[in-house]
């Protein structure tokens, strides 16, 4: 079955303590991204990646770390968290410009 | 700043009637539009989508209108079913990189 996971789905963390939010996508996608969703605010996007090793910033990079290491693969690294970046967070995948994304279930993300 | 603007929170409808959710862009560089339906506890999926070339495209139950003088995007549903309920986001995108969402429409199809 074509899917973007993610994992964890929900985590509790404290402020500082370094986290990784997994995304792997069994599509053979170029492009894949990452964003949060908060209220009031929509989807917005932290960073994507055009292909390995090719990643750039979207509206909301401040605070993230991502890597591209293999194309299945897309990391989000939060190095210190924050309370501001408690959030909903989504990653996707697509197979080239414009086309259409496929979605994560979403991870839910509480920084104490 | 919000690109993308969805200014009505939710909608209510009656199941059978037309649902219209709406959408607003203020980059003129736009040339890709979708919408995306979103349920609970789940990512959102693909609806449909429009080109800058073109102003109307129809897939079944769902059309999407784009008017790019007007800056304005619509998506109809005719006729709205219960299983429609949801959240709905518009997104845009120029050159296929990188994609602004509005902040969504929760659509409620009253049986």
């Amino acid at each position: 079955e074509a899917q973007v996971t993610q994992n964890p789905r929900y985590l509790i963390t404290v402020t500082g303590k370094k986290l990784t939010v997994t995304c792997s996508q069994n599509m053979n996608h170029e492009y894949m991204s990452w964003y949060r969703q908060d209220p009031g605010l929509g989807l917005r996007q932290i960073y994507y990646s055009m292909n390995v090793e090719v990643t750039d910033k979207g509206d909301v990079p401040e605070g993230y770390k991502v890597s591209r290491k293999e194309k299945r693969n897309f990391p989000l690294i939060l190095e210190s968290p924050s309370p501001n970046q408690t959030s909903l967070y989504f990653c996707a995948s697509r197979l080239g410009g414009g086309a259409i994304q496929y979605f994560g279930a979403g991870t839910r993300l509480s920084v104490l | 700043d919000q690109q993308v603007k969805q200014n009505s929170p939710s909608l209510s409808v009656q199941e059978g009637r037309i649902s219209i959710l709406n959408c607003d862009y203020t980059n003129s560089m736009f040339d890709y539009f979708l919408w995306y339906k979103k349920y609970p506890a789940e990512g959102p999926t693909f609806l449909i989508s429009i080109s800058s070339i073109k102003d109307k495209n129809e897939d079944g139950r769902f059309t999407v209108f784009l008017n790019k003088s007007a800056k304005h995007l619509s998506l109809h549903i005719v006729p709205s079913q219960p299983g429609d309920s949801a959240v709905y986001f518009c997104a845009a995108s120029a050159y296929g990189n990188q994609f602004y969402f509005g902040t969504g429409t929760s659509l409620t199809v009253i049986p």
